[in-house]
C-alpha cells in the first residue's frame, strides 16, 4: 500500500478482556517496529521485526503482550487480559530492510482505551 | 525505556519567527532522525542525520549533530501556523529506534 496502515483506529476494550491489533506495512518493508505511546509521552519501543522473526522483543512489558508476523508482512499486536495502564496510541512503523541509516515511516496508530 | 530528551517541552512563537528546539541523548548512536507528530498520531518523518554529519539541510529545516555532546538541534526558519506540532528526535541503536519525550511548539499567526 501507499503507507503503514494500523486498525481498527480506535479500541475500546473492558478491562480483563483481550484484544488485537493491526499493522499492515509498506509493501516490500522487512522491518516492522510496535511502539506505544502514552499521553505526553514519546513512543516506546514495544517490539521489532526481520521478516517474519522478532530480533528484538525486549520492549514487551510483561507475557500479557505478543506479536507475531506470519508472512513477513502483516503484523498482529495481542494483549491478553487488558488492564487500564495497557490504554494508549500503538503506533506501528515499518522500513525498507532495517539497516542503519534507514528511514521509519509510521502508521496513524490505533488508540486503545481499556475501561 | 526513552534515551532522548527535548528541550524546551513547550515552545509559543509568533508566525515568521525561527523555532530551535533540542535533544540529548546517552549512548552511541548510528544516526539520529527528528519526526513531526500532529494531535498525537502518526509521526512523519523530517529529517536523517548520520553520526559521521555535522550538519543537514532540508526546506525550512536544518539539524545540527555533535557526538561529542551527545546533542542535536532542530532549527525551524520562518515558522508557520502550520508548523504546530509535536517534534520528537529519535536515535538509532542497533535494531531500535529511541524516542525522546518531545517538544510541543505552537506557531501563532
Amino acid at each position: 500500500g501507499a503507507g503503514v496502515s494500523q486498525t481498527p483506529s480506535n479500541k475500546v476494550t473492558e478491562k480483563g478482556k483481550y484484544v488485537e491489533l493491526r499493522c499492515d506495512p509498506i509493501s516490500g518493508h522487512t522491518a516492522l517496529y510496535w511502539y506505544r505511546q502514552s499521553l505526553g509521552q514519546g513512543p516506546e519501543f514495544l517490539i521489532y521485526f526481520q521478516g517474519t522473526g522478532a530480533a528484538d522483543d525486549s520492549g514487551l512489558p510483561n507475557d500479557r503482550f505478543f506479536a507475531v508476523r506470519p508472512e513477513g508482512s502483516v503484523s498482529t499486536l495481542k494483549i491478553q487480559r487488558t488492564e487500564r495502564g495497557d490504554s494508549a496510541v500503538y503506533l506501528c512503523a515499518s522500513s525498507l530492510s532495517g539497516a542503519m541509516n534507514t528511514e521509519a515511516f509510521f502508521g496513524q496508530g490505533t488508540r486503545l482505551t481499556v475501561v | 525505556s526513552q534515551q532522548g530528551e527535548e528541550d524546551p517541552q513547550a515552545l509559543s512563537i509568533q508566525e515568521g519567527e525561527n523555532a530551535t528546539m533540542n535533544c540529548s541523548y546517552k549512548t552511541s548512536i548510528n544516526n539520529l532522525q527528528w519526526y513531526r507528530q500532529n494531535s498525537g498520531r502518526g509521526l512523519v518523518h523530517l529529517i536523517l542525520i548520520r553520526s559521521n554529519e555535522r550538519e543537514k539541510h532540508s526546506g525550512r529545516l536544518r539539524v545540527t549533530l555533535d557526538t561529542s555532546k551527545k546533542s542535536s538541534s532542530l532549527l525551524i526558519t520562518a515558522s508557520r501556523a502550520a508548523d504546530t506540532a509535536s517534534y520528537f528526535c529519535a536515535t538509532e541503536t542497533g535494531n531500535q529506534f529511541y524516542f525522546g519525550t518531545g517538544t510541543s511548539l505552537t506557531v501563532i499567526p
